[in-house]
Parts: structure tokens; C-alpha cells; sequence
């Protein structure tokens, strides 16, 4: 298994651009999440996915559009991007599995894509 | 709306000491989960926590979640130069509830 992959690794925009962060993974993981990670800030949640068709928000997802088309894609795009998104982002992928009243999971990130904004 | 507080920022060792990394939240939590990344990594999960007052164990990490359930630690014994990297806590703040992660804590340890 490849787990969780991220393409592309690195990526330079111009303001105003627009483009996508590819992420896919292959455990058949319902859940699939998508972070940002700035100095000294630790990751926060952009958007996260349930199971194919649901999407819903996380702490910081303005600027950012999700869709979850299959269980396996969740691409990340940035409508237009701003200095403010230069960052590393991660895509996650886990499964909840509820086991006596508590639900269990382990989260995988992806090895991340690294975004610069001039 | 809920926050996850770590501390200590950086901690810097000497091989062999001992390290604990502390984290609060301002709510109750339903889980709580600790991951490590290496510089230049990505995150890798080291364990999850759903237990008032649950204490587990890997090797020499020992992790503890408060019977309060809004605290838990993570503490290494006997550091040693693999250990370094920046060791975070996330926690839900119901089942549905988001993952909130906090900043960190950078452990460096010298040889």
C-alpha cells in the first residue's frame, strides 16, 4: 500500500493564481482532512471529509475548496491564492471505528505539499 | 471555541535525561492522540487516549490522559538522539468534533 500520497511536493504561485493539491489514499479510509502547518502554529484543520459527497469545514477554510468525489481523492484547491497560503499542507486519511461506546482511530498524513506565494 | 495549549515550546536534553511534553485543553475532550514529526516529515501518530486517567506505554514513551479528561502528557525516559523532533497533541472535542492540534513541543537532544 502507498497510503496516503500528495502530489505536487513543492509548488511556487503568483498572487492570484489558482491550482489543486492532489491527495489520494488507497485504505479505503472514510475520513480524509486537509491541514496547513506554519511556524510555531502546529497544523489546523482546513476542510475535512466524512465519505464521498460530504465535506464539511474546518478551523481555517476560507480561500479553500474541497470536493470528495471518491473515497480514494480528496483534492485541495486555492481559488486564489494569496501570500498568507504560503505554507506546508498535509492530507490525512483515518478510520473510526467505534468499540465499546468509543470510537478508535489512527490518522496517516501524507509526506505534504510545500506551497510558496510571491 | 475549543484550544489546545502545549508547553513546553522547545526543550533542549542532554542523551539519557529524561523529557515530558504537557497538553491542555480548555474543554473536556472524547479523545486525545499524540504524533511526532521529524524535521523535514510529516507527522507520524504515535497513540491515541479515551480514558479518564488512561496511562499506556511504548517502550520508553509513557502517556497519560487526565481523569478530568482536558490534560494528558507525554513522557520519554532515557532520551536518545532518535527521539528528536516536535511531538504534538491533538484532541476531539466530541465524537464528531474536530481534531484541534497543539503547537508542539521541539525536543533536540544532544549526544
Amino acid at each position: 500500500n502507498a497510503g496516503v500520497t500528495q502530489t505536487p511536493k513543492f509548488q511556487v504561485l503568483k498572487t492570484g493564481q489558482s491550482m489543486t493539491l492532489q491527495c489520494a489514499q488507497d485504505m479505503n479510509h472514510e475520513y480524509m482532512s486537509w491541514y496547513r502547518q506554519d511556524p510555531g502554529m502546529g497544523l489546523r484543520l482546513i476542510h475535512y471529509s466524512v465519505g464521498a459527497g460530504i465535506t464539511d469545514q474546518g478551523e481555517v477554510p476560507n480561500g479553500y475548496n474541497v470536493s470528495r468525489s471518491t473515497t480514494e481523492d480528496f483534492p485541495l484547491r486555492l481559488l486564489s491564492a494569496a501570500p498568507s497560503q504560503t505554507s506546508v499542507y498535509f492530507c490525512a486519511s483515518s478510520r473510526r471505528l467505534l468499540r465499546t461506546s468509543v470510537y478508535q482511530e489512527t490518522q496517516y498524513f501524507g509526506p505534504g505539499t510545500r506551497l510558496l506565494v510571491l | 471555541g475549543q484550544q489546545v495549549m502545549q508547553i513546553p515550546q522547545y526543550q533542549h536534553v542532554q542523551e539519557g535525561e529524561d523529557f515530558t511534553t504537557y497538553c491542555n485543553s480548555s474543554t473536556t475532550l472524547s479523545n486525545i492522540q499524540w504524533y511526532k514529526q521529524r524535521p523535514g516529515g510529516h507527522p507520524v501518530f504515535l497513540i491515541q487516549l479515551v480514558k479518564s486517567g488512561e496511562v499506556k506505554k511504548q517502550k520508553r514513551l509513557t502517556f497519560q490522559f487526565g481523569e478530568a479528561k482536558k490534560n494528558s502528557s507525554l513522557h520519554i525516559t532515557a532520551t536518545q538522539t532518535t527521539d528528536v523532533g516536535t511531538y504534538f497533541c491533538a484532541g476531539r472535542g466530541g465524537s464528531q468534533g474536530n481534531l484541534i492540534f497543539g503547537k508542539g513541543t521541539k525536543l533536540s537532544v544532544k549526544p
